[in-house]
């Protein structure tokens, strides 16, 4: 069965810094992988994608995450962390290509706090 | 273009009632998956409908229902509510083309409350 794992449940960073939420990821095959971003008492909205390619994946709003295979990681980044984006952030892998596109499993979250 | 739709947005039960939630997807997705999210167990898969057939199903219990209608609007019911069930419920939709590769867009959930 596939998994993902978000070790840190808090993470704060100062406004204009590098920021780095941390995923792992377990699963048979090839994995896909995304990142979702929930805002408070809203829906999840998708960032990025890996499915296949370039290690490094450009998502929306200036996000960026790196696909490591070796180390089983799709850690999300951004150069330069801006208060908005202060919000949950969820690592989702999507289950074996004979599996369905739409259940994916997901991470707990990880709380993003940019502190200005 | 609209975004995907969940009626009620809150609603608040009583233990052993039973619950209708709505969802709209964008025009267009023929795909509806529903999730329940609450703070000790994240977001869970409940089911998924496409083309008005249940496609796939989490580990619920049988008192989660779902249906998907002709026009792709789904609803889902949860029978004898327990406190448990208290979650945010979301809805998410998707075409042929981006369920290939896993991308769902989201509506922003129906806050169930049980007392």
């Amino acid at each position: 069965a596939q998994s993902v794992a978000q070790p840190e449940d808090q993470v704060n960073v100062a406004e204009g810094n590098p920021l780095t939420v941390k995923c792992t990821y377990s699963v048979s095959g090839n994995p896909y992988l995304f990142w979702y971003v929930q805002y408070p008492n809203r829906g999840l909205q998708f960032l990025l994608k890996y499915i296949t390619g370039d290690n490094l994946v450009k998502g929306s709003y200036g996000f960026e995450a790196e696909f490591n295979k070796s180390q089983t990681s799709f850690h999300l980044k951004k150069p330069s962390a801006l208060v908005s984006d202060s919000a949950l952030y969820f690592c989702a892998v999507r289950p074996s290509p004979s599996g369905s596109a739409r259940q994916l499993t997901f991470g707990s979250g990880t709380q993003l706090t940019v502190l200005p | 273009k609209a975004g995907v739709t969940q009626t009620p947005r809150y609603l608040i039960k009583t233990r052993g009632q039973q619950v209708t939630l709505s969802c709209s997807p964008i025009s267009g997705h023929r795909s509806v998956s529903w999730y329940q999210q609450t703070p000790g167990q994240g977001l869970q898969f409940l089911f998924e409908y496409f083309s008005e057939t249940q496609r796939n199903k989490g580990n619920f219990p049988g008192r989660f229902s779902g249906r998907q209608f002709s026009n792709s609007r789904s609803e889902m019911n949860v029978s004898t509510l327990e406190l448990g069930d208290s979650a945010l419920y979301l809805c998410a939709s998707s075409t042929p083309g981006l369920a290939t590769t896993g991308e769902l867009f989201f509506g922003e959930g129906s806050r169930l409350t049980v007392l």
